[in-house]
């Protein structure tokens, strides 16, 4: 299995440009993450997803949108880049049975830069 | 909502010395707590997870985590540091979180780990 896959690794973008982050896992796991690293910081939650056609906001949504049409893939997009979505962005997914907790797998990250 | 504070933001030890990385969780009720390692470059990984049943953790690598509900921490260990222990990690705990989920991550803002020669 190749895990929870990234593309692209690298991107500068110019202010007011779009883009769509890309992110696919084999594992058949439902749920499905996107988080943002800022520079000595934690990971924060920007959106999630429970399976197939539902996402939901997380902490940091303002100027993203997700979308899941299927199980594997779960691709963010930027509409209107802006210095501020500078980051490194995580995407991660798990399988998580009601009442079960299991660990969120993460890809290798998409460093971003806006100028 | 859940939260965790990360005591040191740069730990330095010596190989073959011990670790002790330091976390300090606020939950209102039992929590689900996670050790992540990031290698330079790379995704994260988990060390190790506390769900409600061994307070002792043993994750990978030799490492290993006690959860004290009294002193509301979840340390991570490690008796001997190795070269390639360097990295930074993140002590985490499960939901819910700013947004209301009952499986959102909650990260702390990570420790980093050197480990000199």
């Amino acid at each position: 299995n190749a895990g929870v896959t990234q593309t692209p690794k690298f991107r500068i973008l110019k202010i007011g440009q779009s883009m769509t982050l890309q992110c696919t896992q084999d594992m058949n796991h439902n749920y499905m993450y996107w988080y943002r690293q800022d520079p000595g910081m934690g990971l924060k939650l920007i959106y999630y997803s429970v399976g197939a056609g539902i996402t939901d906001k997380g902490e940091v949504p303002n100027g993203y949108n997700v979308s899941r049409s299927t199980t594997e893939d779960f691709p963010l997009r930027l509409e209107l880049a802006a210095p501020s979505q500078t980051s490194v962005y995580f995407c991660a997914s798990s399988y998580s049975p009601t009442y079960e907790i299991n660990e969120q797998f993460f890809g290798p990250g998409t460093r971003l830069t806006v100028l | 909502a859940q939260s965790v504070t990360q005591l040191d933001s740069h730990v330095s030890v010596s190989e073959g010395t011990p670790v002790l990385l330091r976390c300090n969780y606020s939950s209102s009720y039992s929590p689900s707590l996670f050790w992540y390692v990031q290698h330079p470059n790379k995704g994260l990984q988990l060390l190790l997870k506390y769900t409600s049943a061994a307070t002792l953790v043993k994750g990978i690598n030799g490492f290993e985590a006690e959860f004290k509900k009294s002193e509301t921490s979840f340390h991570l260990t490690k008796p001997s540091a190795h070269m390639s222990d360097a990295a930074e990690y993140f002590c985490v705990v499960r939901g819910p979180g700013a947004s209301g989920s009952a499986r959102q991550l909650t990260f702390g803002s990570g420790t980093q780990l050197t480990v000199l020669p």
